[in-house]
């Protein structure tokens, strides 16, 4: 049982550049959760899909465009990566049932030089 | 929106001693009080979690106190081990799914 799988693990990318982070969970999951991680900061909410085929925007949502492809596939994509994107990614997952725990992926590290 | 603050950020005991994180919010709709645990290079994973409706709950050496009034809720750890080194993370939501987090606390325990 894999969890919640994150693609790439790390990745080095130039401003201005794209690339999609690809996340994945077999636990049939409803609701699907992007996060970023950066030093004193926690973790920031970036988009969420609480069910197959809807998406909202949470916190720090700009410069960033995600895509629920089916029920176990929510992907990020950085159209034109900057700098200030050098983050760890994480992806999230949660059964929708009420209060039960989030799951999160390893993370990918960007660095946007 | 909700505001998580946690305090410290950062925590150094001595092995045996016990650690305590405290996290405060700004949402009295909130209703959901989970911690994470973030050991290097993994994802934060749930180490133990508090309802509104409960003051206080325990598992083995760890233990959550939530105070409503005050809008505060805590961490404790007794028995410290080194393997509790890591980041932790407080959040809160009013509906369980989703969560707002609080900063991070990097404890160490020195052997």
């Amino acid at each position: 049982n894999a969890g919640v799988t994150q693609t790439p693990k790390f990745q080095v990318l130039k401003t201005g550049q794209s690339m999609t982070l690809q996340c994945a969970q077999d636990m049939n999951h409803n609701s699907m959760y992007w996060y970023r991680q950066d030093p004193g900061m926690g973790l920031r909410l970036i988009y969420y899909s609480a069910s197959e085929g809807t998406t909202d925007k949470g916190e720090v949502p700009n410069g960033y465009n995600v895509s629920r492809l089916n029920k176990r596939e929510f992907s990020l994509r950085l159209e034109s990566a900057a700098p200030s994107q050098t983050s760890v990614y994480f992806c999230a997952s949660i059964s929708g049932v009420r209060a039960s725990p989030l799951h999160f992926g390893n993370g990918t590290r960007l660095t946007v030089t | 929106g909700e505001n998580v603050e946690q305090h410290p950020s950062t925590l150094s005991v001595q092995e045996g001693d016990s650690a305590v994180i405290k996290c405060t919010y700004s949402d009295s709709a909130s209703n959901y009080f989970p911690w994470y645990k973030q050991e290097l290079g993994k994802g934060p994973q749930l180490i133990i979690d508090i309802r509104s409706n409960v003051g206080e709950k325990k598992d083995q050496r760890i233990a959550v106190t939530l105070n409503k009034t005050a809008k505060h809720f805590s961490l404790h750890i007794t028995e410290t081990q080194p393997e509790d080194s890591a980041v932790y993370f407080c959040a809160a939501s009013p509906s369980g799914s989703r969560l707002t987090f609080g900063e991070g606390t990097q404890l160490t325990v020195n052997p």
